[in-house]
């Protein structure tokens, strides 16, 4: 059972958006900064979105994210067929180790 | 170009020991932190421990504190992750992702992956 919570799937059609949302706690989220992964199968994971809202470079901006109190949200608009992967969030935790979400799997109806 | 480059595909007998690299390179290695996450067969990412290999200060999760041994040689930037007696339960994909400090998790970086397979 993951320290964060990710719903396990989310659908939606091509061009629609569709939010991703994390659920931790106050020894977390709550106190640290948020990443968000793409893991496309039989990959590594792709930082998408790094402390809360910051895209990489090459990152588009259809993908966002946020952070409220102790919960975090990545956002995707205009989905496209080859968003279809598992997304991760992760963060620092008190217990003294980063830890993920369980993952959720996007898919592009 | 930044590139972490890692050792290949393991196929190990419980018990057995193994170590498997990272190779760091197109960036001053001494100056960020390489770290471990493994990724059970159609399971989520988890983080095993860190360490920076300009002075060797390793953290360790503690779901992975004394089954595993991080360290790093930064003569030839190169980070490895070692296990002193492997069990069926350690087959997973291995990947180093360099990181910005152990507590700052989004990172650019990952290795391609080291998949570890553990059967008698």
């Amino acid at each position: 059972q993951s320290v964060l919570t990710q719903p396990p799937s989310v659908s939606a059609a091509p061009g629609q958006k569709v939010t991703i949302s994390c659920s931790g706690s106050s020894s977390n989220i709550g106190n640290n900064y948020v990443a968000w992964y793409q893991q496309l199968p039989g990959t590594a994971p792709k930082l998408l979105i790094y402390d809360n809202d910051k895209r990489p470079p090459g990152i588009p901006d259809r993908f966002s994210g946020s952070k409220s109190g102790t919960s975090a949200t990545l956002g995707i608009t205009g989905l496209q067929s080859g968003d279809e992967a598992d997304y991760y969030c992760g963060t620092w935790d008190s217990s003294l180790s980063a830890v993920f979400g369980g993952g959720t799997k996007l898919t592009v109806l | 170009e930044v590139q972490l480059v890692q050792s290949g595909a393991e196929v190990k007998k419980p018990g057995e020991s193994l170590k498997i690299s990272c190779k760091g390179s197109g960036y001053s290695f001494p100056s960020y932190w390489i770290g471990w996450v493994r990724q059970m067969p159609g399971k989520g990412l988890e983080w095993m421990g860190i360490i920076s290999p300009g002075d060797s200060d390793t953290r360790y999760s503690p779901s992975f504190q004394g089954q595993v041994t991080i360290s790093a040689d930064k003569s030839i930037t190169t980070a490895y992750l070692q296990w002193s007696s492997l069990k069926a339960s350690d087959t997973a994909m291995y990947y180093c992702v360099r990181q910005r400090s152990p507590t700052l998790v989004g990172a650019i970086y990952w290795g391609q992956g080291t998949l570890v397979t553990v059967s008698s």
